[in-house]
């Protein structure tokens, strides 16, 4: 059971787009702690995606965005490719924790 | 570009200890934080604790009694022992560099992840 809550799968098809929700509480995004997003592509390591909140690292196409509001977030994807097919965590930090917080991981998968 | 690079023991069995290490190369190895993240097979991410250059550390209370992280700031490396291990800590360990604001922190870059297996 993760902190943060994360469906376990999406779907869309080429062109289209899609979000990813993560749902926190008020200890972590609720508190207003800042929300990450991470892109693992099959058999390697995770990779930034999203920083605070919003940012996009160099490199990450504006495809993608980042959303915060309340105790949730999103992430969402235009114009989706083959290439974005790949696991998707959110990731935060919690007071009652006193650490960094993962969401459960949404598989996407274009159609 | 800053690069991590992590080893250690790949298959571990029950009630031993598990050991790994990572380099960091580029970059400025004291202005950072670094941490220890977890990944069971087919399931989610964990994180196990972070340290900084002076030796503070932090960890998942869960995994608290277990681990010990550690530094070499000679070497520019960190450390992860994890105590006692059962199949349930059979996982690809990963390394990471935290980067901090006032509000937050995350995990960039990442090394390369060591499959640690647990097993009798």
């Amino acid at each position: 059971q993760s902190v943060l809550t994360q469906p376990p799968s999406v779907s869309g098809a080429p062109g289209q787009r899609v979000t990813i929700s993560c749902t926190g509480s008020s200890s972590n995004i609720g508190a207003g702690y800042d929300i990450h997003w991470y892109q693992q592509l099959p058999g390697t390591a995770p990779k930034v995606l999203i920083y605070g909140n919003t940012n996009r690292p160099s490199g990450v196409p504006d495809r993608f965005s980042g959303s915060k509001s309340g105790t949730s977030a999103s992430l969402a994807i235009t114009g989706l490719q083959a290439e974005d097919e790949a696991d998707y965590y959110c990731q935060s930090y919690d007071s009652s924790l006193s650490g960094s917080v993962f969401g459960g991981g949404t598989k996407l998968t274009v159609l | 570009q800053v690069q991590l690079q992590q080893w250690g023991t790949g298959l571990l069995r029950p009630s031993e200890t598990l050991s790994l290490t990572c380099a960091v190369y580029g970059g400025s190895f004291s202005r950072h934080h670094w941490s220890w993240i977890r990944q069971p097979p087919g399931k989610g991410l964990e994180w196990i604790g972070e340290i900084n250059h002076t030796g503070n550390t932090n960890y998942n209370p869960s995994l608290k009694s277990r681990v010990t992280i550690s530094v070499d700031t000679s070497k520019n490396q960190f450390s992860l022992t994890l105590a006692s291990v059962t199949a349930a800590d059979t996982a690809v360990y990963y390394c990471a560099r935290i980067t901090f604001t006032l509000t937050t922190k995350w995990f960039d870059p990442w090394g390369q992840g060591t499959l640690v297996t647990v097993s009798s």
